[in-house]
C-alpha cells in the first residue's frame, strides 16, 4: 500500500516567518494532494499535483512535486495566524483510494 | 450552500446500539468515500464507491455498511456499536475516482 511519511509532525513559527512541509512516498505518486483541515472542520483542498517537477501557487502557499515523483513540499511564505491547522498530503493508490499522511500541525504565532 | 454535508454533527450513543450518519453532496459528483479519523488524526479510507463499484477497506469491521439511495447519497450503518469506534467520520465526493475529492465538516461519535 502507498504509504506517505510527513515531516515535520508540529511546526511553531512566528508571524511572518517562512516554513516547509515535507510528503515523502516510497511509491511513485500517482497524485499528490495537500489539504488543510482546522479543528472540528473537515478537510479543505489545497492543491493537487500530478506531473514530476510540478509546481503550484495560490496566495502565499506553493506545492511542488518533485521529477521522481516520490516527495512533495508545501512552502508558506510569510506566515500568517490564519495559516494554522493541521497540513495532510494524500495520494491516490493503485486501487483509486486516497491514502493520507499522518499530518503536520501548523502554529503560527502572533 | 454547503456542498458536502453530514448529519449528526455529534453523536453519543451506548456500546451495542446501531446508528447511522448521512452524507449527502450537491456537486453533481458520482464517487463518495467514508473515512475515519482516530484520536491521533489519522485519517483512513473506509469505503469508495460509485455506481459502478464499491472499494471497501479490508480492515473495516463489516458492522460497518455504505447505502447509497442515489448519487447524491452515501450513508454510513454501523451496527452493535463498540468503544473503539469512536472517532470523527468523514464523508467526501469527487467526479470520479483520482480526482480532486470534497469533504464534509465531519461527525464526532462517541461510544460510551
Amino acid at each position: 500500500s502507498q504509504e506517505l511519511e510527513q515531516s515535520p509532525q508540529s511546526l511553531i513559527v512566528q508571524e511572518g516567518k517562512n516554513l516547509t512541509i515535507n510528503c515523502t512516498s516510497s511509491k511513485t505518486l500517482y497524485g499528490l494532494y495537500w489539504y488543510k483541515q482546522k479543528y472540528g472542520e473537515g478537510l479543505i483542498f489545497l492543491m493537487m499535483l500530478q506531473k514530476g517537477g510540478e509546481e503550484k501557487s495560490h496566495e502565499k502557499i506553493t506545492a511542488k512535486l518533485d521529477e521522481k515523483k516520490q516527495q512533495s513540499s508545501l512552502h508558506i511564505t510569510a506566515s500568517q495566524p490564519s495559516h494554522a491547522g493541521i497540513y495532510l498530503c494524500g495520494a491516490e493508490s493503485s486501487n483509486n483510494d486516497m491514502r493520507f499522511g499522518a499530518g503536520t500541525r501548523l502554529t503560527v504565532k502572533p | 450552500d454547503t456542498a458536502v454535508s453530514q448529519t449528526p454533527k455529534y453523536l453519543v450513543t451506548q456500546m451495542g446500539n446501531d446508528k447511522s450518519i448521512k452524507c449527502e453532496q450537491n456537486l453533481g459528483h458520482d464517487t463518495m468515500y467514508w473515512y475515519k479519523q482516530d484520536s491521533k488524526k489519522f485519517l483512513k479510507i473506509m469505503f469508495s464507491y460509485n455506481n459502478k463499484e464499491l472499494i471497501i477497506n479490508e480492515t473495516v469491521p463489516n458492522r460497518f455498511s455504505p447505502k447509497s439511495p442515489d448519487k447524491a447519497h452515501l450513508n454510513l450503518h454501523i451496527n452493535s456499536l463498540e468503544l473503539g469506534d469512536s472517532a470523527v467520520y468523514f464523508c467526501a465526493s469527487s467526479q470520479g475516482f483520482r480526482n480532486i475529492q470534497y469533504f464534509g465538516a465531519g461527525t464526532r461519535l462517541s461510544v460510551l
